[in-house]
């Protein structure tokens, strides 16, 4: 079957605009994940989605960073005035809904490239 | 103290050698761990789960140790096609380490 997809595959804004990253995940899977991955470095939790709501979104830097997914599915990570420094690989995950968050596996998307200059 | 942590690497090691590599955590309530492989410019791939002592898949073995809290990935008679990044996972916690990559040569 398909699996997670993510658009755009490559993104390039300039400072201060805002982007809008977007995950389809696995049919049938509740939880939804996002992370951040820069060079060199293992992926970075930002948030995590339990159906349609927010379950932790305690790695989400600052307030310039949103995540939605309003009906369960497709969830769409929003960052505002975006700074060099949020150039980052943007990872979507998706799992089966488990008891608690991480507790199965996680299928990931390609990622978004996502450069500010 | 991170509460992943891997070792650092990179591993290089011949085709055919056998490898190990550690992955500590600190939450010792943790009841599964996860070993993913990435490849270059690519996205994490689920490699193996491990919910008790370990598990073993062909020439993979991951083995979990609970009282020192660490879990290691050890691949034996390793293939060019190995080389890539090792990331461990600590399930219940959206935590990753940082990788190790392994590279092996002809």
């Amino acid at each position: 079957g398909a699996g997670v997809s993510q658009t755009p595959s490559n993104k390039v804004t300039e400072k201060g605009k805002y982007v809008e990253l977007r995950c389809d995940p696995i049919s049938g899977h509740t939880a939804l994940y996002w992370y951040r991955q820069s060079l060199g470095q293992g992926p970075e939790f930002l948030i995590y989605f339990q159906g349609t709501g927010a379950a932790d979104d305690s790695g989400l830097p600052n307030d310039r960073f949103f995540a939605v997914r309003p009906e369960g599915s497709v969830s769409t990570l929003k960052i505002q005035r975006t700074e060099r420094g949020d150039s980052a690989v943007y990872l979507c995950a998706s799992s089966l809904s488990a008891r608690g968050a991480g507790a199965y596996e996680q299928y990931f998307g390609p990622g978004t490239r996502l450069t500010v200059t | 103290r991170k509460e992943v942590e891997q070792d650092p690497g990179p591993f290089n090691v011949p085709e055919g050698a056998t490898v190990a590599f550690n992955c500590t955590y600190s939450n010792s309530a943790s009841q599964s761990f996860f070993w993913y492989r990435q490849d270059c410019r690519k996205e994490p791939k689920l490699l193996m789960s491990v919910y008790s002592s370990g598990n073993e898949d062909g020439r993979f073995t991951a083995q979990l140790n609970r009282a020192s809290q660490y879990i290691s990935l050890l691949i034996r008679d390793s293939k060019l096609s190995d080389s890539a990044t090792y990331l461990c996972n600590q399930g219940g916690k959206l935590i990753f380490g940082q990788g190790t990559e392994l590279s092996v040569k002809p």
